[in-house]
């Protein structure tokens, strides 16, 4: 296994288009996450996945925002009616689920939107 | 308010020196990471602790449960540990929350 893996890793776009990005965590990892970071600040919470189940959205999700995990292996998020204010490194980061595990982390997506 | 702090912000050192980092969360957690993020936006694990102390190399971590509190401490640093290291707390329900960051800069 190759660890988490995320495509695309950069991505530029006009504003008000559609993007999607897609993650691979490791095989049998049943917790998915997502985060975004902006420049200079730790990672923001976004949303997470225990295997095919969307537990909990961060408040930063709004309605332009949507997550799955439909077969609970692989994710994808999509923004819609993209915005400026959008751009910024999406990570997405696996673990087994059970406590006391580590999490694994992909080597983000970068979303410019000009 | 960020519920994980950390300090400081941004930290210089010469190469050779002692550094510290510190890491402070306001509820009880099941275990605490502390990552490495390089240029380009890959994060590495370095610990993942819940009690006590780890050592890997000239990297040690220690965690205060009582205290809520958590150091990340490198000895003899070098150039190459230049990074940004992050605190990341995991709660009971395996919801996982991040702190700021500190920009560790290394010179020569």
């Amino acid at each position: 296994d190759t660890g988490v893996s995320q495509n695309p890793r950069h991505k530029i776009t006009k504003r008000g288009q559609n993007v999607t990005f897609r993650c691979d965590p490791i095989s049998e990892h049943n917790r998915l996450y997502w985060y975004r970071q902006t420049l200079g600040q730790g990672p923001e919470f976004l949303t997470y996945f225990q295997n095919e189940a969307q537990l909990e959205k961060s408040r930063l999700l709004s309605d332009r925002f949507s997550a799955e995990r439909p077969k609970g292996s692989f994710s994808t998020l999509e923004i819609q009616r993209t915005e400026q204010g959008d751009s910024a490194m999406y990570l997405c980061a696996s673990s087994p689920g059970q406590l006391n595990t580590e999490a694994f982390f992909g080597q983000g997506t970068r979303l410019t939107v000009v | 308010k960020n519920e994980v702090e950390q300090s400081p912000q941004n930290l210089t050192a010469q190469e050779g020196e002692f550094i510290t980092i510190n890491c402070s969360y306001s509820v009880g957690i099941s275990a605490l990471h502390w990552l490495q993020q390089h240029p380009g936006g890959g994060i590495v694990s370095l610990f993942m602790l819940s009690s006590g102390k780890k050592k890997h190399g000239r990297l040690i971590a220690t965690i205060n449960i009582q205290e809520k509190h958590s150091s990340l401490h490198i000895t003899a640093s070098h150039p190459r540990d230049s990074a940004v290291y992050i605190c990341a707390v995991l709660y009971n329900n395996n919801d996982m929350r991040f702190g700021a960051g500190t920009r560790l800069t290394v010179k020569p």
